[in-house]
């Protein structure tokens, strides 16, 4: 089952804006990461952001969390074409021990030159 | 430091027969988790093993299968084949001091299986 619901499920921008993309789940995390994935190959890590967190930068990339709400937002500054890919977040959720992600349903990033 | 592999990189099956699909994890790492990908129903996890235990399991009917060996590197199993399961699998692994730390984890390019 799928733990997060993303939003917009697909953003088109001009290269040079910010994209925004937000993501809401459905029970109690550890910590809330998001991937990027290029046309069905494997997923890339970007930034791991832990419950006890709000927010979190990572070069271009700027991640915030907000539990009470059970949301999270991923940020990409002065996008550029090579941003174009599918980006999904993933939970870690409170189950006692081991790694589970559940991911969203994504949402697919076009940068346009 | 080599990234996770995964072989075959594609495969195609019939109905009815069973697959085996193999991950190196990065070195050091001794966490190896599964993932099956569909359009259909995205990014759903299948199992996760630490140290050759399985620790974790998704939702997944017991065609599917999995081990650890020693050293680390895994495989899984899809016996009895059917059309759902065409699918891509990825796997990761993660660095983890204990099974119940957390950490980002880090995907191979997966293996692509077409059931026919």
């Amino acid at each position: 089952s799928q733990q997060g619901e993303e939003d917009p499920q697909a953003l088109s921008i001009q290269e040079g804006e910010n994209a925004t993309m937000n993501c809401s789940y459905k029970t109690s995390i550890n910590n809330l990461q998001w991937y990027r994935q290029n046309s069905g190959r494997g997923l890339v890590h970007l930034i791991l952001i832990r419950s006890n967190e709000r927010e979190k930068h990572s070069g271009r990339l700027r991640v915030t969390l907000d539990t009470s709400k059970k949301s999270s937002s991923l940020l990409i500054t002065a996008s550029r074409a090579a941003d174009t890919a599918s980006y999904f977040c993933a939970t870690d959720a409170v189950t006692g021990g081991g790694n589970k992600l559940t991911f969203g349903t994504g949402t697919q990033l076009k940068v346009e030159l | 430091k080599a990234g996770v592999t995964q072989t075959p990189r594609y495969l195609i099956k019939t109905r009815g027969q069973q697959v085996t699909l193999s991950c190196s994890p990065i070195s050091g790492h001794r966490s190896v988790s599964w993932y099956q990908q569909t359009p259909g129903q995205g990014l759903q996890f299948l199992f996760e093993y630490f140290s050759e235990t399985q620790r974790n399991k998704g939702n997944f009917p017991g065609r599917f299968s999995g081990r650890q060996f020693s050293n680390s590197r895994s495989e899984m199993n899809v016996s009895t084949l059917e059309l759902g399961d065409s699918a891509l699998y990825l796997c990761a692994s993660s660095f983890r001091l204990a099974p119940s730390s957390y950490n980002e984890q880090f995907f191979g390019p997966g293996t692509r299986l077409t059931v026919l």
